[in-house]
C-alpha cells in the first residue's frame, strides 16, 4: 500500500462545468475525510465517511457539492456548476477509526482552478 | 466549537539554529489530541508530532519537541538544529475524542530555513 492517492493532481475547468475528484485511501482505513485548502490557509473540513456512510457534512459543502464512498473503498467528490470561489486544493485523508492515536494519512491533493 | 490560532504568519531561522512556532487553541473538551503537521511546497501534509491531552509529558520526536500547557491552551513546536529541509508550512491541529474525529487546523505558519 503506497498511501492515500488522489486523482487528478491538477484540474483546470471553466466556470459552470462539473468536476469529479477521486480519493483512494489506505486499504485498511475505514474513515475517510475531505478537506478544502485555499491559498495561505489551513485545511477546512468538508465531509467524513465511516466505511460507506457519510456521517457529517460541513456547512461549507453547498448543494453543488456531493461526495460518495461506494462499498467503503475509494471516494469521489463532485462539484457541479463550478464557481471561481471553488478554486482550492482539495485534500483527502484516511484513518483507522478508533479511539486512540488518530493516525491520519493525507493524500497529495487535487488542485482545482476555475477560470 | 474548537478553534486553533496561529498568530505568526511567517518565520525565518538560520540553519542549525532553534526556532519555536506558537499555537493556541480553544475547546471545552477535556480529552483531545493536538498535532503539528508539515506541508512542504507542492507536497503532501505529513505528521510531525502528536500530543495527547491527558499526558502531562511533552512529546518529542528527534529534533522536534512541544511545549504543551493545557491550562493555558497553548501548544508550541520547537525545532532544534534547523535544516534546509524543514522549510515548509506548519499547521497546528486539534481533534477531540468524539465520534467523528475531524481535524481543526490553524491558518499555518510559513517557516523558511536560511543556509
Amino acid at each position: 500500500d503506497t498511501g492515500v492517492s488522489q486523482d487528478p493532481r491538477h484540474k483546470i475547468t471553466k466556470r459552470g462545468q462539473n468536476v469529479t475528484f477521486r480519493c483512494d485511501p489506505i486499504s485498511e482505513h475505514n474513515r475517510l475525510y475531505w478537506y478544502r485548502q485555499t491559498l495561505g490557509q489551513g485545511p477546512e473540513f468538508l465531509t467524513y465517511f465511516q466505511n460507506e456512510a457519510q456521517l457529517e457534512k460541513s456547512r461549507l459543502l453547498s448543494d453543488r457539492f456531493s461526495a460518495e464512498r461506494p462499498k467503503g473503498s475509494f471516494s469521489t467528490l463532485e462539484i457541479q456548476r463550478t464557481e471561481q470561489g471553488d478554486s482550492a486544493m482539495y485534500l483527502c485523508a484516511s484513518s483507522l477509526g478508533r479511539r486512540g492515536p488518530y493516525g491520519y494519512t493525507f493524500g497529495s491533493g487535487t488542485r482545482l482552478t476555475v477560470v | 466549537a474548537q478553534t486553533v490560532t496561529q498568530s505568526q504568519p511567517e518565520m525565518s531561522v538560520q540553519e542549525a539554529e532553534t526556532v519555536t512556532l506558537s499555537c493556541t487553541y480553544d475547546t471545552s473538551e477535556n480529552n483531545y489530541y493536538l498535532f503539528w503537521y508539515k506541508q512542504p511546497p507542492s507536497r503532501q501534509m505529513i505528521l510531525v508530532i502528536r500530543q495527547e491531552a491527558y499526558k502531562q509529558q511533552n512529546a518529542t520526536e528527534n529534533r522536534f519537541s512541544v511545549n504543551f500547557q493545557k491550562a493555558a491552551k497553548s501548544f508550541s513546536l520547537k525545532i532544534s538544529d534547523s535544516q534546509l529541509g524543514d522549510t515548509a508550512m506548519y499547521f497546528c491541529a486539534f481533534v477531540d475524542t468524539g465520534a467523528n474525529s475531524k481535524l481543526t487546523f490553524g491558518k499555518g505558519i510559513t517557516l523558511s530555513v536560511r543556509p
